[in-house]
């Protein structure tokens, strides 16, 4: 089955110690992109990869990085979380870059608190 | 630059009764526009599309959109809704000239009433 997977679904954790969420696809999408969830902001993009090794910042990327050393994976890393990056985040892939014309595969979801 | 509104954060409406979700969106280029759901505790998942050609474009679960260049809107309709329809469903507008950008509006939640 196509499928993009996120990995843990639920983390709580506390400020400061260092958290990696991780997504993986098995389409051999060459886009691959991270987005946090927030009630009454929609979706809004952290960073993006347009292929291994080549990665780039989306509209709120501060206090967050990323890593792609192989097609599949895209790691998203907090190097020291605080309690305003408590939120639903989302991995996604897709054929097209932003998934435009071919559209997003969206992972289920990672729900961070950060206490 | 490119925006999204989605009129209605929630929309509250009966089982089996038809359904108009409204998308609007402002843009200076022709833009390609999508309609994604996102079912309790899942990820999104891609309802349907508008790349180019029919104005009325077929999704899935029964759901259809039509594109309306002069009113720059994408409205999400469904004849008759059903309780598994209970979701939050995202509009989004991509621009045609660059192929790097996909703006999402705020979502709408749809619920429906026994």
């Amino acid at each position: 089955e196509a499928q993009v997977t996120q990995n843990p679904r639920y983390l709580i954790t506390v400020t400061g110690k260092k958290l990696t969420v991780t997504c993986s696809q098995n389409m051999n999408h060459e886009y691959m992109s991270w987005y946090r969830q927030d009630p009454g902001l929609g979706l809004r993009q952290i960073y993006y990869s347009m292929n291994v090794e080549v990665t780039d910042k989306g509209d709120v990327p501060e206090g967050y990085k990323v890593s792609r050393k192989e097609k599949r994976n895209f790691p998203l890393i907090l190097e020291s979380p605080s309690p305003n990056q408590t939120s639903l985040y989302f991995c996604a892939s897709s054929l097209s870059p932003a998934g435009t014309v071919y559209g997003y595969t969206f992972g289920s979801g990672t729900r961070l608190t950060v206490v | 630059a490119q925006s999204v509104t989605q009129l209605d954060s929630q929309v509250p409406v009966f089982e089996e009764a038809p359904v108009e979700l409204r998308c609007n969106y402002s843009s200076s280029v022709s833009v390609y526009l999508f309609w994604y759901v996102q079912y309790p505790n899942q990820g999104l998942q891609l309802l349907l599309k508008y790349l180019s050609g029919s104005t009325l474009v077929k999704g899935i679960n029964g759901f259809e959109a039509e594109f309306n260049k002069s009113q720059t809107s994408f409205h999400l309709r469904k004849p008759s809704v059903h309780i598994s329809d209970t979701a939050e469903y995202f509009c989004a507008v991509s621009p045609m000239n660059r192929d790097d950008k996909i703006i999402f509006g705020k979502g709408t939640r749809l619920h429906i009433l026994p």
